[in-house]
């Protein structure tokens, strides 16, 4: 029952420049919910969007949610070695029982 | 700091043993989860319990049990280990309406020989 489908499964970029991953679901929400992974270790949340918001901002992270087409999109501008790590999106679809997908890898070069 | 705590990082049994996962979180959440992470799968729900002595199946609950005794702790039991649960184990708590999302402990990958 995979609800979440991340969008491109690996991303590897330079410092400095922007990265962008995208998430579909399925069914309808009432929020979604970006986590961050590092290698071998547990997720962290990052961000979460109500499903009346469109756009939401926390340090370099942007977060946007169009429930119309079912999608939401993480940006992290200037990006960070640090950075490093799998992203994953999560949906409420199931009242308080969060639906993960599979992740996006993202490497950044210094 | 909050956090949630799982009582091993690495672990490593034999095929057919009783295995318990330990995860205990200082947040006073009503809700725990435990999950399991496997290359290519994402993460998948195996159980998870919304008040003490409450417990309701996820995606994935054959093979394993929990129990919730207290509401800080919540155990993870695989009645009889085998090679396929070999994984990445994940416990993770929220308060009742997912206030700041879950939060996860750092896992315990899990190796039946």
């Amino acid at each position: 029952s995979q609800q979440g489908e991340e969008d491109p499964q690996a991303l590897s970029i330079q410092e400095g420049e922007n990265a962008t991953m995208n998430c579909s679901y399925k069914t309808s929400i009432n929020n979604l919910q970006w986590y961050r992974q590092n290698s071998g270790r547990g997720l962290v949340h990052l961000i979460l969007i109500r499903s009346n918001e469109r756009e939401k901002h926390s340090g370099r992270l942007r977060v946007t949610l169009d429930t119309s087409k079912k999608s939401s999109s993480l940006l992290i501008t200037a990006s960070r070695a640090a950075d490093t790590a799998s992203y994953f999106c999560a949906t409420d679809a199931y009242g308080n029982k969060l639906v993960f997908g599979a992740g996006t890898i993202l490497r950044v070069k210094s | 700091d909050v956090k949630v705590t799982q009582s091993s990082r690495y672990l490593v049994k034999r095929t057919g043993e009783k295995v318990f996962l330990e995860c205990v979180q200082d947040m006073d959440h009503e809700n725990m989860f435990w999950y399991r992470q496997d290359p290519g799968l994402g993460l998948r729900l195996i159980y998870f319990s919304y008040d003490v002595k409450m417990k309701e199946k996820g995606d994935i609950p054959e093979g394993y049990s929990v129990s919730r005794e207290k509401k800080e702790r919540f155990s993870l039991i695989l009645e009889s280990a085998s090679t396929n649960q070999t994984s990445m184990y994940l416990c993770a708590s929220s308060s009742a309406w997912l206030v700041g999302g879950y939060t996860f402990g750092s896992g315990t990958r899990l190796t039946v020989v």
